[in-house]
């Protein structure tokens, strides 16, 4: 079964400083990968997506991510996070089925340092 | 435009009451998605629609879930005889068509369910 694995839970950089969020995921074939935002009381927000092609996407809000096959990966980064930036991060699989379901990781809640 | 509202966006409830949890979808959108935010459990598919139609129902935690969607635009999400574990943000999401992962599911602000 797919499956998401975000191994931080919750990660703190200093404003300015560079981010990156881990993301692995376990798929058979070719997946559907996906990194959504969370700030408090709203809702997810797609921040980027990733189906086939070149394997550096880049996303809303000076995100970008990175799909890496040999390690299952897909991580997240930033090159300067904002105060803004602070949010919960998930990453996500699609199923592979029929229906456009997704699988979520548990997220990466990002506190910013001023 | 409007985007996914869900109401109401708080809900307290004890233990044993029907809860009712609304969806309103982007007009024109024909899937959508119930999802479940448990405290340290990360996003929970529930239940798609197509349309009016749920073809896979396997993603409700008990019988006591249910839901429907008329119209094919508003969708409602009853839990019967909740219980303590139901106590989690549902959230709700929608996509101009169904079954393609290139199509964005734009999600809600979500209601937070609480049983006492």
């Amino acid at each position: 079964a797919q499956s998401v694995t975000q191994p931080d839970i919750h990660i703190t950089v200093s404003e300015g400083a560079s981010l990156e969020l881990r993301c692995n995921y376990s798929y058979g074939a070719t997946p559907y990968l996906f990194w959504y935002v969370q700030s408090p009381g709203q809702g997810l927000q797609l921040l980027l997506k990733y189906f086939s092609g070149d394997t550096l996407v880049q996303g809303i809000k000076g995100f970008e991510a990175e799909f890496k096959r040999s390690q299952s990966s897909f991580n997240l980064r930033k090159p300067s996070v904002h105060w803004s930036d602070a949010a919960e991060y998930f990453c996500a699989v699609g199923d592979g089925g029929s229906q456009g379901n997704l699988i979520f990781g548990k997220g990466t809640k990002l506190s910013v340092k001023p | 435009g409007a985007g996914v509202s869900q109401s109401p966006s708080n809900k307290v409830t004890e233990k044993g009451k029907d809860v009712e949890l609304r969806c309103d979808p982007i007009s024109g959108h024909t899937a959508l998605y119930w999802y479940r935010q448990s405290l340290g459990q990360g996003l929970e598919f529930l239940i798609y629609f197509q349309g009016n139609s749920a073809p896979d129902k396997s993603g409700l935690p008990s019988d006591r879930f249910s839901a429907e969607r008329t119209g094919g635009s508003v969708s409602t999400l009853t839990i019967q005889r909740t219980q303590q574990e139901d106590s989690a943000v549902y959230l709700c999401a929608s996509s101009f068509q169904s079954g393609l992962y290139q199509e964005t599911q734009y999600f809600g602000p979500g209601t937070r369910l609480l049983v006492l």
